[in-house]
């Protein structure tokens, strides 16, 4: 099956400091990938969409220059975590729709623990 | 508006069947997908309904009616495995998915 491989696993890093998650398709072409983040007992919360070659597309709310997103391959996407502080400690989640038609299923990579100290 | 309803909790006995419903109003409508997350974990794809009716994979299996609105998951012969959050997620027009708050399914020996 799709496989989508997501690194790190988790981070620690100081408050202040900038954190880069990437996101690859391993098996499949994916013009499209997203980027969630989950707070603990709560729903997924999309950040972003990204496109491969063009500028991500951030949702209400969503800080773009402290959320810095580049998709510059049909398989990677990666996420900068900038200036990161305490409070942006989450669970990150990036997603890939196949490129084999808008109702192509997602999958998810595994997820990057994030903790700001 | 756009709104995708599910039950928050659920308790069954392993061994037994369990149907988690999923109601919905969204602006336009490309699919119905089921997603499995299991604590601390990413979600993974379950199954993807588009048109009326069942979709049988393995021990689970998801049904539609678009003209009500309504989607079930049916998890059959649940295994302790099987504890978990079931995510109902919509595809709108504009092919983005938007996601229910999830049915924590807990599962009793």
């Amino acid at each position: 099956g799709a496989v989508v491989s997501q690194h790190p696993s988790w981070v620690i890093c100081k408050s202040g400091t900038s954190v880069k998650i990437e996101c690859r398709s391993l098996d499949f072409q994916a013009t499209t990938m997203f980027w969630y983040r989950q707070f603990p007992k709560q729903s997924l919360m999309l950040m972003a969409t990204s496109n491969e070659g063009s500028k991500a597309t951030y949702e209400q709310g969503v800080e773009k220059d402290k959320f810095l997103i580049n998709h510059a391959s049909l398989t990677l996407s990666t996420l900068t975590v900038t200036s990161a502080h305490p409070e942006d400690s989450s669970f990150y989640i990036c997603s890939a729709r196949e490129d084999r038609g808008d109702n192509s299923p997602l999958h998810f990579g595994n997820g990057t623990r994030l903790t700001v100290t | 508006g756009q709104n995708i309803d599910q039950p928050t909790e659920m308790t069954a006995t392993e061994g037994a069947i369990v149907q988690i419903n999923c109601t919905y109003q969204t602006s336009g409508f490309n699919g119905l997908f089921w997603y499995q997350q299991h604590a601390g974990e990413a979600p993974t794809f379950l199954s993807y309904n588009v048109l009326d009716g069942l979709e049988e994979k393995g021990r689970f299996s998801s049904f539609l009616s678009r003209s009500k609105g309504y989607s079930y998951l049916l998890l059959k012969e649940l295994q302790m495995k099987d504890s978990a959050s079931y995510l109902c997620a919509i595809m709108d027009s504009n092919y983005q998915l938007i996601w229910g708050a999830g049915t924590k399914l807990i599962i009793k020996p």
